[in-house]
């Protein structure tokens, strides 16, 4: 079945330490990969997406993603973590051959940034 | 980047009512937005698609008469939980789509939902 997979619910890291943060699709062809971050009670915002061309895509907030389609994963890295990216981190998929373009979600993984 | 807006932020209501959120395109035109509900911890799950001069299309399981969607212009789209009960009470998030090559989906800030 067609599904994105985000292996770790929760994730603690501490304030200056790397984080990465792992997506995988299974999709007959790659689709759209997106990521977004969502803080407590907020709506999402937009990371970083990948449509095609250079496998590693830099976002916002300094998070960049690298796509590696041997293992149909699409991870986000952030090289120093800030007490204030303490939130909730979703990879989204949209298939490109489904119908209206929609967006399904991973179960999304909650990072926590100790002092 | 493109604004969504929703209103209200959050609204507490008796069980038995009705309550209308609104979703709003700030600065393009939408003629498709989503409407995702989220519980506690756990992820966005898709209710509907909600397109702007027909009818909004429901993912399975998801009650047409419960959750009543209106997109009546290309900035608007509107949700209404008629008859609410406690196992209503959600995190509502509203997405709208800019036309356009990736066709990529501007969310919401989300509407928090009780019902007593």
């Amino acid at each position: 079945a067609q599904s994105v997979t985000q292996p770790d619910i929760h994730i603690t890291v501490s304030e200056g330490a790397s984080l990465e943060l792992r997506c995988n699709y299974s999709y007959g062809a790659t689709p759209y990969l997106f990521w977004y971050v969502q803080s407590p009670g907020q709506g999402l915002q937009l990371l970083l997406k990948y449509f095609s061309g250079d496998t590693l895509v830099q976002g916002i907030k300094g998070f960049e993603a690298e796509f590696k389609r041997s293992q149909s994963s699409f991870n986000l890295r952030k090289p120093s973590v800030h007490w204030s990216d303490a939130a909730e981190y979703f990879c989204a998929v949209v298939p490109l051959k489904a119908a209206g373009n929609k967006l399904t979600f991973g179960g999304g993984t909650r990072v926590l940034v100790k002092p | 980047g493109a604004v969504v807006s929703q209103h209200p932020s959050w609204v507490i209501c008796k069980s038995g009512t009705s309550v209308k959120i609104e979703c709003r395109s700030l600065d393009f035109q939408a003629t498709t937005m989503f409407w995702y509900r989220q519980f506690p911890k756990q992820s966005l799950m898709l209710m509907a698609t909600s397109n702007e001069g027909s009818k909004a299309t429901y993912e399975q399981g998801v009650e047409k008469d419960k959750f009543l969607i209106n997109h009546a212009s290309l900035t608007l789209s509107t949700l209404t939980v008629t008859s609410a009960h406690p196992e209503d009470s959600s995190f509502y998030i509203c997405s709208a789509r800019e036309p356009g090559l990736h066709n990529e989906q501007f969310f919401g800030p989300g509407t928090r939902l009780t019902v007593l």
